[in-house]
C-alpha cells in the first residue's frame, strides 16, 4: 500500500542538538509539507516542497532546515536555534493537478527536547 | 494575508446533529478542505469545496459560501467516534500549500 512514512514516532533530544525528522513517501507525488502542531495551535506550515531540489519556507520557518534531493524523502532538521521545538511534526504530500487533491499525511513524530 | 477562524470546542450528544463552522480571508481562493483528526493521529481528508453550495458524502456534508468567506461541515447521526478535532484549511494564494485553522474539537457524548 502507498503512504507517507515518519520515524521515529516518538523522539527525545537535549537542548542545543541537531535532530532530523525522517519523511518518505511511495505516493510518485512531486508536492511534500512540513506542517507543526501545538495544542490549541493548529497545524502551521514550516516548509514545503513543490519538485525535487527546490524548496520554500513557510509561516514559521526560522530554526528549521529541510532538503529535497529525491522525489521520495523530505527530511526536516530542527536546529538548536529553534527556540521551542517540542511539538508534534507532521509531513504531508500531495499530487497537485486535479483542483481537489487533498493532503496525505504520515503518522507524525512527536518530538520532546528538554 | 490569510485568516481562519473557527470555534473552539463544541459538545454534542449521540444520534444528534453537530454544524461546525469556518470563516475565512484570503487574498484569492482556490479552494477549501475539511479534516479529521483523531487525538495524538494524522489528519483525515473529509470534503472539498471550491463552487458555492453543498457536498454531500454519507453522514458528512460540507457547504460553501464565496461571497461570504464562509463554510460548515455537517455531521449528522453522531457517533461516539466522531469525537476529534475538525480542521478547516483554504489553499494558499499561489494554490501550493494548504493553510489550516486552528481546529475544532468536538466531544460526543452518549
Amino acid at each position: 500500500d502507498g503512504g507517507i512514512t515518519q520515524s521515529p514516532k516518538y523522539l527525545f533530544r537535549k537542548e542545543g542538538q541537531n535532530v532530523t525528522l525522517s519523511c518518505e513517501q511511495n505516493l510518485n507525488h512531486d508536492a511534500m509539507y512540513w506542517y507543526r502542531q501545538d495544542p490549541g495551535q493548529g497545524l502551521r506550515l514550516i516548509y514545503y516542497s513543490q519538485i525535487v531540489n527546490d524548496f520554500q519556507k513557510g509561516d514559521i520557518a526560522e530554526g528549521y532546515s529541510v532538503s529535497r534531493e529525491k522525489k521520495e524523502s523530505f527530511p526536516l532538521t530542527v536546529t538548536s536555534a529553534q527556540k521551542n521545538p517540542t511539538a508534534f511534526y507532521l509531513c504531508a504530500s500531495t499530487q497537485w493537478g486535479t483542483e481537489n487533491s487533498p493532503l496525505h499525511f504520515g503518522n507524525g513524530t512527536r518530538l520532546t527536547v528538554t | 494575508g490569510q485568516n481562519i477562524d473557527q470555534p473552539t470546542e463544541m459538545t454534542a450528544t449521540e444520534g444528534a446533529i453537530v454544524q461546525i463552522n469556518c470563516t475565512y480571508q484570503t487574498s484569492g481562493f482556490n479552494g477549501l478542505f475539511w479534516y479529521q483528526q483523531h487525538a495524538g493521529e494524522a489528519p483525515t481528508f473529509l470534503s472539498y469545496n471550491v463552487l458555492d453550495g453543498l457536498e454531500e458524502k454519507g453522514r458528512f456534508s460540507s457547504f460553501l459560501s464565496r461571497s461570504k468567506g464562509y463554510s460548515y461541515l455537517l455531521l449528522k447521526e453522531l457517533q461516539m467516534k466522531d469525537s476529534a478535532s475538525y480542521l478547516c484549511a483554504v489553499r494558499n494564494q499561489a494554490g501550493t500549500a494548504l493553510i489550516f485553522g486552528k481546529g475544532t474539537t468536538l466531544s460526543v457524548s452518549s
